[in-house]
């Protein structure tokens, strides 16, 4: 599986959007861009996945750039509880279900 | 519907034990993984099951094993438990092998002294 880079913390504003960057410049024709979060004391708790297009779903939205070697997720209207720390991991849909996290990006929200 | 459940949450057990911990997957759901998370290593794959069959392997000494049964229930065991196995240890569960979102248990809290 492609290695990611994050920024290793991020800091928003409540009410803000919060837009969390990956970078996978190794990523391959079929790796998928997923995310998720774990909230402290908490499993991880799966966001959202893309391949190529942008996605959104209720909780976020997912950003991928033309070139597939960057992506952003987006939490448009960040809560206190968006506080957590979020992976970006690249991955083949098809095969084993591993997941392969890097360190996350820490985010905090601030009131 | 009823989440992953790992039983016990915490647990305390002496070097040189063993141990063994529980998940119960979301009902329908087929695969299981295990994941070991520290401080200074962050999140690491165990192991995979797919009925009742491994399907993939982390890179963990053979200290560290598991099992499916016929339920899609799963344990893993550490023997010979060293103080470097403290550790949160999830569990995760998706309805098949090949799934996009796996679902995460709250883990098992376990710390060797």
């Amino acid at each position: 599986d492609a290695k990611t880079t994050q920024p290793t913390s991020m800091d928003c504003a409540e009410g803000r959007a919060a837009n969390l960057p990956c970078n996978h410049s190794t990523i391959s024709g079929n790796e998928y861009v997923y995310w998720y979060r774990q909230i402290h004391s908490q499993g991880p708790q799966y966001i959202i996945h893309g391949l190529k297009n942008n996605e959104t779903n209720e909780m976020a939205s997912l950003i991928i750039t033309e070139d597939r070697k960057s992506s952003t997720l987006i939490l448009p209207h960040a809560t206190l509880r968006d506080t957590a720390v979020y992976y970006c991991i690249v991955r083949v849909l098809q095969g084993a279900q591993k997941l392969v996290f890097g360190q996350g990006t820490r985010l905090t929200i601030n009131p | 519907k009823a989440g992953v459940t790992q039983t016990p949450r915490y647990l305390i057990k002496t070097r040189g034990q063993q141990v063994t911990l529980s998940c119960s997957p979301i009902s329908g759901h087929r695969s299981v993984s295990w994941y070991q998370q520290t401080p200074g290593q962050g999140l690491q794959f165990l192991f995979e099951y797919f009925s009742e069959t491994q399907r993939n392997k982390g890179n963990f000494p053979g200290r560290f094993s598991g099992r499916q049964f016929s339920n899609s229930r799963s344990e893993m065991n550490v023997s010979t438990l060293e103080l470097g196995d403290s550790a949160l240890y999830l569990c995760a569960s998706s309805l098949l092998l090949q799934n996009t979102e796996a679902f995460f248990g709250q883990g098992t809290r376990l710390t060797v002294v």
